[in-house]
């Protein structure tokens, strides 16, 4: 079975430029899952999509981060503009339900790694 | 939303077994206790998940006292590769999940 793919793996950009982040969620998974995770810290999710509907966006600075689903399936990541403290990995992952539990398991992909100098 | 304290960090040594204990004194009901595993430059692995008493699989074991209030991934015989960061995660379906620091464990030869 595909795991969770990503791209790029690895992208160093300047402050106030953009970036976007693409994801390929696990054929089948309704659940989207978009985590930053800071060196030393555990992921934070930014925002939860279920199919193409955004189910939590609560920790997502919507000021300079957006993301989308479009058609349920792939899902992108933007920061426009980026500043130095979102030097981090950015992770997405993808499960059949969502939340945990009850054999649901999340699946992660191997990350993007973002520094913004 | 439920918290979870762990250690921050464990030593071993190979062929020891690992017990890595995370407390969750405010659990609820539906949640469930799950454990990843995540190696250096690469995303979360998913471990072991139960909801109550004990759960194996063909990596680890994962221990739930009746009260629920903490849980205890069992590593056996550790080795070098076994050298990682491990989050004890509680919730239910369809909720958010918080993540800790996780525990790094560091396996020495």
């Amino acid at each position: 079975e595909a795991g969770v793919a990503q791209s790029p793996r690895y992208k160093i950009i300047e402050k106030r430029q953009s970036v976007a982040f693409w994801c390929n969620p696990i054929s089948g998974h309704a659940t989207l899952y978009w985590y930053q995770q800071i060196l030393g810290q555990g992921p934070k999710l930014l925002i939860q999509f279920q199919n193409n509907g955004v189910v939590d966006d609560s920790q997502l600075p919507k000021d300079r981060f957006s993301a989308e689903r479009l058609k349920g399936v792939d899902s992108t990541l933007k920061i426009q503009p980026a500043k130095l403290e979102d030097s981090a990995v950015y992770l997405c992952a993808s499960s059949l339900g969502f939340g945990t539990g009850n054999g649901n398991t999340i699946y992660f992909g191997e990350g993007s790694w973002l520094t913004v100098v | 939303l439920a918290k979870t304290t762990q250690p921050i960090s464990m030593d071993s040594y190979e062929g020891q077994e690992v017990n890595i204990t995370c407390s969750h004194n405010n659990i609820a009901t539906n949640d469930y206790i799950t454990w990843y595993q995540q190696f250096p430059s690469q995303g979360p692995r998913f471990i072991i998940q139960g909801y109550k008493t004990k759960v194996t699989n063909e990596v680890a074991s994962l221990f739930i006292p009746a009260d629920r209030k903490s849980s205890t991934l069992s590593l056996p015989r550790v080795s070098l590769s076994d050298t990682a960061v491990y989050y004890c995660l509680v919730g239910e379906p369809g909720r958010k999940l918080i993540w800790g620091l996780g525990t790094s464990l560091a396996v020495n030869p």
